[in-house]
């Protein structure tokens, strides 16, 4: 597609719920990355998947966050037992295999701005 | 020390004012320098690389000073619409393809 996608837009869960996340990166990019933003703070590295290779989950905050791609297309970031810290938007980037040192940077989705009541 | 710094601001200034953010990060190695602009509850938008030799883009300045490891915006005749947070971010040389960010410096341009 022409940009990155990202659905739903909004996401009203309750607490103790799973929730999915879902990405759709810009056509041909090899790099997809995952951000959580709280109100108000900076973009929170979560993960990092590069092509075939093992992604960087180093910023996964605890073992309720996990995140799946296939090749190189979807990406879907499920958040199990939701608790209300969790509350923020998720935003998804995409950049081609070179794009960052090439001067193309990161290109992100308008994010999923998640709501855990 | 953080890798990317940034003054939070806000920088409140007035319309046709000429503002200049700084960056500093803390790795030699950084190869690749970016702002990026965040309105309000919308999503980081590339305003434009920072290249060595420095770059403009209309009333946008960018400039690199690698020996004292920052790197500078500086936005010339500001208008109402330049009020935004301004992210800086860098990547390391090599493979690693992660940004670095900073947490942004608030604009506000008053009329």
């Amino acid at each position: 597609g022409a940009g990155v996608s990202q659905s739903p837009s909004n996401k009203v869960t309750e607490k103790g719920k799973d929730v999915e996340l879902r990405c759709d990166p810009i056509s041909g990019h090899t790099a997809l990355y995952w951000y959580r933003q709280r109100l108000g703070q900076g973009l929170e590295f979560l993960i990092y998947f590069q092509g075939n290779s093992a992604p960087d989950k180093s910023g996964l905050p605890s073992d309720r966050f996990s995140a799946e791609r296939t090749g190189e297309s979807v990406s879907t970031l499920t958040i199990q037992r939701t608790q209300q810290e969790d509350s923020a938007v998720y935003l998804c980037a995409s950049s081609s295999g070179q794009g960052i040192h090439n001067g193309y940077g990161y290109t992100f989705g308008s994010g999923t701005r998640l709501t855990v009541v | 020390r953080k890798e990317v710094e940034q003054d939070p601001g806000p920088f409140n200034v007035p319309e046709g004012a000429t503002v200049a953010f700084n960056c500093t990060y803390s790795n030699s190695a950084s190869q690749s320098f970016f702002w990026y602009r965040q309105d309000c509850r919308k999503e980081p938008k590339l305003l434009m690389s920072v290249y060595s030799s420095g770059n403009e883009d209309g009333r946008f300045t960018a400039q690199l000073n690698r020996a004292s490891q920052y790197i500078s915006l500086l936005i010339r005749d500001s208008k109402l619409s330049d009020s935004a947070t301004y992210l800086c971010a860098v990547a390391v040389a090599g493979n690693n393809r992660k940004l670095i960010w900073g947490l942004g410096t608030s604009l506000a341009v008053n009329p």
